[in-house]
Parts: structure tokens; sequence; C-alpha cells
């Protein structure tokens, strides 16, 4: 079955104390991005990247990191996680940008992360 | 700086009403997909529109993008308990980038 995967779903951490969370998809997508959703913001975008060792900044990048050394991870790291980072993460794997045309985004089930 | 906002934020309606849902920018996309999301999943593709004033329906949904490509439309007719969802529009500027909108929450009634 075609899906996005993360890990783990539910997560409550304290102030400073460094997590990742995974993402990973079996559709051979070139194009990952990681979104966080806040109630009346929509998804915002963090870091996206096109390729394997190919990542770029999202609208809200500040105090996350990724990775792509696979082409089928993406991990989301949070070095020193604080409050104002509490949300509700998705994943999305895509075919990416076939001009004019954005393909379609497959989304993971979301993680929701607590910090205090 | 929310590039693509959407109203109304919230909409609760009626079975059998119809709606529509807007998504409004200032800038210029190359193409705009609608999403819908359910409570505890991540979004699921609707539609994806490219050309100005490009028309496209989905049984009872129809969507439409604006000539100058900056803003686009969703009606539901005879709206149906399911529905139900966070309704979602994304653009995608450059070749990379892409802008999900604020959301619209609706909820029918039956």
């Amino acid at each position: 079955e075609a899906q996005v995967t993360q890990n783990p779903r539910y997560l409550i951490t304290v102030t400073g104390k460094k997590l990742t969370v995974t993402c990973s998809q079996n559709m051979n997508h070139e194009y990952m991005s990681w979104y966080r959703q806040d109630p009346g913001l929509g998804l915002r975008q963090i870091y996206y990247s096109m390729n394997v060792e190919v990542t770029d900044k999202g609208d809200v990048p500040e105090g996350y990191k990724v990775s792509r050394k696979e082409k089928r991870n993406f991990p989301l790291i949070l070095e020193s996680p604080s409050p104002n980072q509490t949300s509700l993460y998705f994943c999305a794997s895509s075919l990416g940008q076939g001009l004019p045309v954005f393909y379609e985004q497959y989304f993971g089930p979301g993680t929701r992360l607590t910090v205090t | 700086t929310q590039l693509l906002e959407q109203s109304p934020q919230f909409l609760s309606i009626q079975e059998g009403e119809n709606l529509t849902v807007y998504c409004n920018s200032s800038s210029v996309f190359s193409s705009l997909q609608w999403y819908r999301q359910e409570p505890g999943e991540g979004p699921v593709l609707l539609v994806t529109v490219v050309t100005g004033g490009e028309v496209k329906k989905l049984k009872r949904l129809t969507f439409q993008f604006g000539d100058a490509r900056k803003d686009s439309s969703l009606h539901i007719t005879a709206a149906q308990p399911g529905d139900t969802g966070l309704y979602l529009c994304a653009g995608a500027r450059g070749y990379q980038k892409v802008t999900f909108g604020t959301g619209t929450k609706l909820q029918v009634i039956p």
C-alpha cells in the first residue's frame, strides 16, 4: 500500500530535550516536505526537499533541522524544542513540480507534539 | 504573513444547502489545489487547477481558478454530512514552495 508513515504519532517532551520525528514514504517520490498545523493558520511549510541531499527552507524553518540521506526518509529534528513548537506536524511526499502543475502531495497521519 | 486567506473560517449549514468557500491572495500561483482534511488524518487532494478561469467539477463540488491565478473558489451544491471537514487551498509558488490557506472548517448538520 502506498503510504507516508510518521513516528511517533504523539509525543510529550520538555523544553530543550532534542527529539526526532521520522517520516518515510514508499512511493519513490522525489519531493518531501514538513508542515506544522496550528488553529487558524492552516498548514505552514517548515522544510522541503527536492531530492536526496537537497533541502531548503519553507516559511517557518526556525528551530528545525532536516536531512535527506535516503530518498524514502525525511526526518524532522528539533535540537532544542520550545513550547511555541507545540503543534501538529505533517510529513508529505509528492512527485514534485511538473510545470506548471504541482503534483498531489500525500500526507502522513500527523504527529502531535507537546513541549512543556 | 499568510499569503492565502480563506473565507469563511467556519461554516455550519444544514444538509441540502449550498455554500461557497473562497481562497484569496495578492500573489500569482502557477497552480492551485484544494484539499480536504478529516479529524485525525492528513489532508487529501480534491482537485488541482492550473489555467486562469479554469472550472473543474467533482460530483457536487465545483472549483474555479481566478482569471489572474490569484484566487479560487469552491462551491458545494446540496451539502451532505459526508462533506464535513476542513477545506484547505494550496498554491504552488516557483518550482518548489507550497503555501496553504488558513482553512475553512465546514460542518453539515443532518
